[in-house]
């Protein structure tokens, strides 16, 4: 089974409307992390999450809402879809494998938004 | 946070051994340089982390100068699977939220 899950994997919506992209982790990992690809280009930070308790914007925080509602469970929410949050989701945890920090990502959430 | 520069893309072929070099010029005392690699639709995956000379593992090795302010990722004898983008990260080693990805470096592996 995999350790990091998104739900759904493709989706289409239309401009307004409210969409909730959701990931689930078995790392056991406190850290888990929202990115966005865009085609051809690297990943950008949302939102992440040091524990249940802590919530930080990133790098592209605005029209985006996130919540923590358990160490294992962190879901990205788009309040009013615009067509420019048409992209490809990551969600991602992070933990110490001995003396690295490393980064575990899901299999990504394709989002198209009309 | 330390900027990295890779080059945007590369091509190889099977067997070969393909180096990818990352500049960091501002690379602080604490931070550590990570590699990833993505293929398409899939999220990045770690390949190799390191601090200072030379790290190895069954991947990758990683080569880091004194000076720290590059470092060299070195793919032994790549196979047409190796085609991917490999992104270098720097950042610290307790901070996961830090590593910002950049453009990363399209390796093309040709038969």
């Amino acid at each position: 089974d995999a350790d990091v899950t998104q739900t759904p994997r493709n989706r289409i919506t239309k401009t307004g409307k409210r969409i909730m992209l959701e990931c689930s982790q078995t790392k056991g990992h406190d850290r888990m992390y929202w990115y966005r690809q865009d085609p051809g280009l690297g990943l950008r930070l949302i939102y992440y999450s040091f524990d249940v308790k802590d919530i930080n914007k990133g790098e592209i925080s605005d029209g985006y809402s996130v919540s923590r509602q358990a160490q294992a469970k962190f879901s990205l929410s788009l309040e009013s879809a615009i067509p420019n949050q048409t992209a490809l989701y990551f969600c991602a945890t992070s933990g110490r494998e001995g003396v690295q920090e490393t980064q575990y990502f899901g299999p990504g959430t394709r989002l198209l938004v009309l | 946070l330390a900027k990295t520069t890779q080059p945007i893309s590369m091509d190889s072929y099977e067997g070969q051994e393909v180096n990818i070099t990352c500049s960091h010029n501002n690379i602080a005392t604490n931070d550590y340089i990570t590699w990833y690699q993505q293929f398409p639709s899939q999220g990045p995956r770690f390949i190799i982390q390191g601090y200072k000379t030379k790290v190895t593992n069954e991947v990758a090795s990683l080569f880091i100068p004194a000076d720290r302010k590059s470092s060299t990722l070195s793919l032994p004898r790549v196979s047409l699977s190796d085609t991917a983008v490999y992104y270098c990260l720097v950042g610290e080693n307790n901070a996961g939220n830090m590593l910002t990805f950049g453009g990363g470096t399209r390796l093309m592996v040709k038969p």
